[in-house]
Formats: C-alpha cells, structure tokens, sequence
C-alpha cells in the first residue's frame, strides 16, 4: 500500500452509521489484499481479503472493494459499532509472503 | 487453535547491546515473518522464513537478521541496538509460502536507551 506519511488520518462517524475507509496501493502487479485491524496495545488482525481476480468482497459486516484500474481498494463496515473503534490498515502481498503497509487510517466511532 | 504467540511482550536495552525475540507460530503454519512498526515508518517488512529458510528480505540493514527452527518457531534477531530500533515488532504466520492471510501476533515491544 501506498504509505500515506506519518500522520494517521482519521474518520470519526456515528455509532449506526457506515464507515468507508479507503486505500491506494502502489503495485500493479499485486494480486491480493488484505485488510487489518489493530486495536491499541496489540497486533493487527485479519478482517478480510480479496484477490485481484474480484472486484467486491463481502464478510459479516464488512465489505472489501477492489478498483485496479485506479489501484484503490476500500473497506465498507455497516453499522459501525464502537469495538470498531481502531486503526485499520490495506496490505498488499507483493511476494510470497511480503505484505506492503498503508499507512493507516484511525476510525472513531461516537456513540 | 491458539494464536501466533511472541516472547517477550516488552523489553528496553541499552544502545550497543544486542537483543533476540521469539515467536511461535500458529500450529501447523510454516511460514513465518517478521515486520517492524514505528510512530515514524509504519508497518515494515523485515524478513520471511519459511521451512528454516530465509525467502524474502525486506530493505533492513545486516544487524537485523533471523532463523527458523524445524519446528517452525522463528527469532530474530537484533545486534548493536541503536534509538532507532525502538519500535513494535511483529511476528506473522501463515500457512505456506505464497499469497495467504497472515496472522499476526500481540507484538514484542522493545525500547533502546
């Protein structure tokens, strides 16, 4: 993924609301994606993943949009709950087991 | 199945001293990587070691270095510390070699003074 700088953007919603968070990657030849949520104080964990060959990924509550022409890949939570409340981040595996970063996006959800 | 499990969860080291972590993967998964996190850089990859074998190597100078054990456990490895090398460092497993889903663990944090 695109490494966006150091500083985290952040997208604050409602509780109940639909969150969007979005994500550039910077290789054309990747072919899978994964996206990652990570709550403070631990690692990243799995929420979804798509592989080139799609454009739309659905999962309990989570949808994973795949643009290549663009190279843009976007996470839809419905309903976002405050236990959303995290950063997330858009990897790309570009070798094996080599995942490329974004740099993050902090969700805030208000209750 | 238990998760990806990393030993120790929190250190601090002086600059100059030389530091190993540990991490054990989920059972049955082979491949192991190894990423750094900082305020600074983000999440990056360090290496990737799969069937005792290093595979892939990410753009970390020579006193990063790791291994693999036969029974899929992997350390690495850190010499020299400098201020820099402060920092989250993750443990991922996955379960062969290729494009799969990597499982992260809780991360060992280290702290050089």
């Amino acid at each position: 993924g695109e490494s966006v700088g150091l500083h985290l953007p952040t997208l604050s919603v409602q509780e109940g609301d639909n969150s969007i968070i979005n994500c550039a990657y910077s290789n054309s030849a990747s072919d899978y994606f994964i996206w990652y949520k990570q709550e403070s104080g631990k690692g990243p964990q799995f929420i979804i993943d798509i592989r080139s060959n799609m454009d739309k990924r659905q999962g309990q509550r989570v949808t994973v949009l795949l643009n290549k022409t663009v190279k843009h890949l976007s996470l839809q939570i419905a309903a976002t709950q405050p236990g959303d409340s995290a950063v997330y981040f858009c990897a790309e595996n570009n070798a094996g087991n080599m995942l490329t970063f974004g740099g993050g996006t902090r969700l805030m959800v208000k209750p | 199945k238990a998760g990806v499990t990393q030993t120790p969860r929190y250190l601090i080291k002086t600059r100059g001293q030389q530091v190993t972590l540990s991490c054990s993967p989920i059972s049955g998964h082979r491949s192991v990587s190894w990423y750094q996190q900082t305020p600074g850089q983000g999440l990056q990859f360090l290496f990737e070691y799969f069937s005792e074998t290093q595979r892939n190597k990410g753009n970390f100078p020579g006193r990063f270095s790791g291994r693999q054990f036969s029974n899929s456990r992997s350390e690495m490895n850190v010499s020299t510390l400098e201020l820099g090398d402060s920092a989250l460092y993750l443990c991922a497993s996955s379960p062969d070699r290729g494009e799969e889903t990597q499982y992260f663990g809780p991360g060992t944090r280290l702290l050089v003074l």
